[in-house]
């Protein structure tokens, strides 16, 4: 059975860095898509960031150059490494596999708070 | 990069037929997926590839795509379908991955 838990959500000051992680199960991070989806308090969901099975990332416009995804094959778990935090940042967020070359989002975790404050 | 519309909200009676609408330019060339989320809870995947159901899903729910209009339908609406209902593709130009804004049902 697939399944995906976050974790590493938390306060953080404007400015400030965290790391959350992804804990993959039933499936391997390193042969299929894993992504990282954002949901602002009372607002839709917004795509973040994606690791391809080749190693390949892409970002949304509004994280490149201040988040990083990784995986560790492993430990079978995918990060989001996100520095240079703003309000705007404050979120739920969801990590989500899709099978290798597809587009869908079949399986979600339960996500992770992350809130940016001062 | 490329942009899915929806309307914020709609509404539908018990037992009648809900449709939700996501627009884009051309999106019938596009495969469009669509998920479900109740308050409180993480998304869960409804239909993909504009008219397939994963296991699990009910018959009620079905999807369509043609020219500019992608159409999620709900036959036979319940209490329990109530929720935010978001399409979803992949743009090749970008390599990016978007989301329509949402779509409030209510079942009342």
């Amino acid at each position: 059975e697939v399944q995906l838990v976050e974790s590493g959500g938390g306060l953080v000051q404007p400015g400030g860095s965290l790391r959350l992680s992804c804990a993959a199960s039933g499936f391997s991070v390193s042969n299929d898509f894993v992504s990282w989806v954002r949901q602002a308090p009372g607002q839709g969901l917004e795509w973040v960031a994606i690791v391809y099975a080749s190693g390949t990332t892409y970002y949304a416009d509004s994280v490149r150059d201040r988040f990083t995804i990784s995986r560790d094959g492993p430990k079978n778990t995918v990060y989001l490494q996100m520095n240079s935090l703003r309000v705007q940042d404050t979120a739920v967020y969801y990590c989500a596999r899709s099978e290798i070359s597809s587009s869908v989002f079949d399986y979600w975790g339960r996500g992770t708070l992350v809130t940016v404050s001062s | 990069s490329y942009v899915l519309t929806q309307p914020p909200s709609e509404s539908v009676a018990p037992g009648q037929t809900a449709t939700i609408t996501c627009g884009g330019d051309n999106i019938g060339s596009k495969s469009i997926h669509w998920y479900q989320q109740r308050p409180g809870q993480a998304p869960i995947l409804v239909v993909y590839e504009d008219d397939d159901r994963p296991s699990g899903i009910p018959e009620r729910f079905s999807g369509s795509n043609s020219g500019n209009t992608a159409t999620l339908t709900i036959s036979g609406a319940e209490a329990g379908d109530e929720g935010d209902y978001y399409c979803q593709m992949w743009d090749s130009n970008s390599d990016h991955w978007v989301f329509g804004g949402g779509t409030r049902l209510t079942v009342l």
